[in-house]
């Protein structure tokens, strides 16, 4: 099984600010099984990124994601208001589907 | 736009069977693509329990291989969990997903239903 371990834990960040989220994978993931989800408390997981880069439908373009490899970074460039939440990411490179722990953007 | 929306009890015993049952709406699951369960501990990360393909194929995570049952109903666009044996950390909020083999990713989500293992 493939392990994501995502960094930091806790990121506290103001409105306007850039906010950049690591997911390290413990083996190689081919950058088309990557995968970037929004969580806000009480509610679904929503798909942000596929294949590292590319950004879902209706999501801004703020929001990218880059990486290869063992190391994966989502980056939002301006935070806005209602992007405070928690963001996982998610490999299916390996035979099961993992998801990290998950890195909470705080104000 | 596909929909999603889970069902089942919110409250189910020690050692009894956790059953859920999602629908979806506003598109068929006759079309190839899987189905499938995750669930997220209080406070902790998600975890992937299995996916079913249209045709009735199934893959489970191995740690639950023995306790987890998959099963489909195109007629009635849903698909169903079944988890034997429970136990308290069975409890959680479980959603039901499809996955997008293109994006592998899932890429719809049902709102999700909270299930808690108790006597």
């Amino acid at each position: 099984e493939i392990v994501l371990t995502q960094s930091p834990d806790t990121l506290s960040l103001s409105p306007g600010e850039r906010a950049t989220l690591s997911c390290r994978a413990s083996q190689s993931v081919r950058t088309k099984y990557l995968a970037w989800y929004q969580q806000k408390a009480g509610q679904a997981p929503r798909l942000l990124i596929y294949g590292t880069s590319n950004r879902a439908s209706g999501i801004p373009d703020r929001f990218s994601g880059s990486g290869s490899a063992t190391d994966f970074t989502l980056t939002i460039s301006r935070l806005e208001p209602e992007d405070f939440a928690v963001y996982c990411c998610q490999q299916y490179d390996g035979s099961t589907p993992t998801f990290g722990q998950g890195t909470k953007v705080e104000i | 736009q596909v929909q999603l929306q889970e069902s089942g009890p919110g409250l189910v015993k020690p050692s009894e069977t956790l059953s859920l049952t999602c629908v979806v709406s506003d598109y068929s699951i006759t079309i190839g693509y899987y189905w499938g369960w995750i669930r997220q501990p209080p406070g902790k990360g998600l975890e992937w329990l299995g996916m079913i393909w249209y045709s009735g194929g199934t893959n489970i995570t191995p740690s639950l291989k023995s306790r987890v049952s998959m099963s489909i109903d195109k007629s009635k666009r849903q698909f169903s969990l079944k988890l034997s044996s429970v136990t308290a950390a069975d409890t959680g909020v479980y959603y039901c997903a499809r996955y997008n083999g293109d994006y592998t990713a899932f890429d719809f989500w049902g709102q999700g239903t909270l299930v808690t293992v108790s006597s």
